[in-house]
């Protein structure tokens, strides 16, 4: 356990719908990274958070979007869901102190189903 | 931008062999290079990394070497055994502040 949680495991739903997934970083961890992967895939970046403020932009669609609360949980909310967005999104979560590890802990991820 | 290239993006051996994955990044101002392992459906999980000031790290039957004059880092599996399999991801990132770029992974399959 990475100590990264994620909710919800699985999403099933339907083609223009929005979902809401979310992420717990690791306990005292500032930095939050979401990831798309697809089938067969490798790890797409999205988005990175870091002590609430968006950090570095990846990949992400401008039908994605993501924020940073400021208890350090964080939500990616992807809308008008084509069948294409079918994957498993991960987050990740370092400290990113100065000095500090720059190891990324990933969550067991939340697999999204658009039919 | 930053890019990480890895080779072979399959590879097969026998059980007891070694397993070698290589990756090439294309800013020289990267210093941290993770490897993650990724069973099937699962997270990747970080099973070694090294810094630029270092030329080789090993843990156990695993090892990962760095050339910075060259832009490559490789990771070296000895012994392999059935559960090695998986996919391997190598990646760069130049501060703990920025993002960290993926190689598209390598699928290992160690045959019992």
């Amino acid at each position: 356990d990475s100590g990264v949680t994620q909710t919800p495991k699985h999403l099933i739903t339907a083609t223009g719908q929005r979902v809401t997934l979310r992420c717990s970083p690791r306990s005292g961890d500032l930095s939050v990274y979401w990831y798309q992967q697809s089938l067969d895939q490798g790890l797409q970046f999205l988005i990175q958070y870091y002590n609430g403020e968006e950090r570095a932009k990846g990949n992400i669609l401008e039908r994605f979007s993501a924020q940073q609360f400021p208890d350090l949980h964080s939500e990616l909310n992807l809308s008008s869901l084509e069948l294409g967005d079918s994957a498993l999104y991960f987050c990740a979560s370092s400290p990113q102190v100065a000095g500090g590890s720059d190891t990324q802990y990933f969550g067991p991820g939340t697999r999204l189903t658009v039919l | 931008g930053e890019n990480v290239e890895q080779h072979p993006s399959t590879l097969s051996v026998q059980e007891g062999d070694s397993a070698v994955i290589k990756c090439t990044y294309s800013d020289s101002a990267s210093n941290y290079f993770p490897w993650y392992k990724q069973e099937l459906g699962k997270r990747p999980q970080l099973i070694i990394d090294i810094r630029s000031n270092v030329g080789e790290k090993k843990d156990q039957r695993i090892a990962v070497t760095l050339n910075k004059t060259a832009k490559h880092f490789s990771l070296h599996i000895t012994e392999t055994q059935p559960e090695d399999s998986a996919v391997y991801f190598c990646a760069a990132r130049k501060t703990s502040y920025d993002k960290v770029i993926f190689g598209p992974g390598t699928s290992l399959s160690v045959i019992p």
